[in-house]
């Protein structure tokens, strides 16, 4: 079936550095994309979303592009703190209400 | 703005027990669902309320599962009998529909409850 999924499980970066985590999605119908953080313990986190009208959007720190063409989205998180490290999650809404279906999640280690 | 609370935080139970999950959503969200995490995934919907009323739960294991939002507030999901590949967290979710589309998909989650069957 149709379904969101991470290219990579676990990536690791310096602090300072720059982190780029990505996703694939297959359903064309989608409409809307949101990255949530998790931390362990705790549930997920509300970063940034776009609508596939637009290719990128900006946050603070955070940037969120979206490849429409290929079926990718990527969230890039400017100079890396140890307070980023969580797992992250791409949701795609696949246009039917309020439902999100999230893909495996990519978990970003931060080293000091 | 006080947050969606969920309890209990913890709960180990045997195969074939019962047990039930409590979510208290943030004061005025209508929309309130259901998610279940195994360990390593991301969260599945199992069922999505608007008000008291179900939207979805296609997902919803129903011979097993059962969830209730009576009073369009508070809402329970309960799990009987248990099976080993129930343990995961069980997440609860609510949004505000504002009108605004593109703002009403933002869903604020609870700190989950951590479910061990053994």
């Amino acid at each position: 079936g149709e379904s969101v999924g991470l290219h990579l499980p676990t990536l690791s970066v310096q602090e300072g550095d720059n982190s780029i985590i990505n996703c694939a999605y297959s359903n064309s119908a989608s409409d809307y994309f949101i990255w949530y953080k998790q931390e362990s313990g705790k549930g997920p986190q509300f970063i940034i979303d776009i609508r596939s009208n637009m290719d990128k959007r900006q946050g603070q720190r955070v940037t969120v592009l979206l490849n429409k063409t290929v079926k990718h989205l990527s969230l890039q998180i400017a100079a890396t703190q140890p307070g980023d490290s969580a797992v992250y999650f791409c949701a795609e809404n696949n246009n039917a209400g309020n439902m999100l279906t999230f893909g495996g999640g990519t978990r970003l280690m931060v080293k000091p | 703005e006080a947050g969606v609370a969920q309890s209990p935080r913890y709960k180990i139970i045997e195969k074939r027990q019962s047990v039930a999950f409590w979510c208290n959503p943030i004061s005025g969200h209508a929309t309130l669902y259901w998610y279940q995490q195994i360990l390593g995934q991301g969260p599945k919907l199992l069922i999505q309320f608007q008000n008291n009323g179900v939207v979805d739960d296609s997902q919803l294991p129903k011979d097993r599962f059962s969830a209730e939002r009576l009073k369009g507030v508070d809402s329970t999901l309960k799990i009987q009998p248990a099976k080993l590949e129930d343990s995961a967290v069980y997440l609860c979710a609510s949004s505000f529909p504002t009108g605004n589309y593109y703002s009403s998909y933002e869903q604020y989650f609870g700190p989950g409850t951590r479910l061990t069957v053994t």
